[in-house]
């Protein structure tokens, strides 16, 4: 089993859509949580921390579930530019150390 | 300063050359990373520094080595690479290990 597990997608939807992707995880000692969104050929860009009292920044909602081990996004009103691979992360203590695991990426495509 | 710069941009290199990538932060974080991903997968983790030092050797061939020469800077070096070692190379940083990790724009690599 993955540690952390995510739909692959793709997500096809048409602009104003509402769209969520879910993501689950499955070691328990997993500290903290975040979703990154990567455009083709570039580097991961860090859309949001997750919190377990659940955080929303405008049209993006992000929830954990550390009871079900279960992480969310939520995008309302979708635009084309959200088109892109959304990474569920985790970051997880090792020893002395932490290392951040990542999901497989869910695609989205917003289509006009 | 709020970004992680790497030179160069692209590198081709043969299976003999020795070559270094450069990773610079300027945001007083005291955690570096450097990750491999290949295309449609999601990044690797190689290693970790914390405050200077080597924290997470992901058992990566000595072909590969690391040099963290002082809280600002990250290098990778390169020796022998052979070509299914071409793919994107990621550098990170953070504030401490456990906080969220900002991605410099990454080096293309082709090792022919």
């Amino acid at each position: 089993r993955k540690e952390v597990e995510q739909d692959p997608g793709p997500f096809n939807v048409p602009e104003g859509a509402t769209v969520a992707f879910n993501c689950t995880y499955s070691n328990s000692a997993s500290q903290s949580f975040f979703w990154y969104r990567q455009d083709c050929r570039k580097e991961p860009k860090l859309l949001m921390s997750v919190y377990s009292s659940g955080n929303e920044d405008g049209r993006f909602t992000a929830q954990l579930n550390r009871a079900s081990q279960y992480i969310s996004l939520l995008i309302r009103d979708s635009k084309l530019s959200d088109s892109a691979t959304y990474l569920c992360v985790v970051n997880m203590r090792m020893d002395s150390s932490y290392k951040l695991i990542f999901g497989s990426g869910t695609r989205l495509l917003v289509r006009p | 300063d709020t970004e992680v710069t790497q030179t160069p941009k692209h590198l081709v290199m043969g299976m003999t050359n020795k070559k270094s990538l450069k990773c610079e932060q300027h945001m007083g974080h005291r955690a570096m990373y450097w990750y491999k991903q290949k295309a449609k997968k999601p990044p690797e983790l190689m290693f970790v520094y914390s405050y200077e030092k080597l924290s997470i050797n992901e058992s990566v061939p000595s072909r590969f080595s690391p040099e963290c020469p002082n809280s600002s800077l990250l290098n990778l070096h390169l020796h022998a690479l052979q070509p299914e070692d071409s793919a994107l190379y990621l550098c990170a940083s953070s504030h401490e290990l456990e906080n969220e990790q900002f991605f410099g724009p990454g080096t293309r690599l082709t090792v022919l």
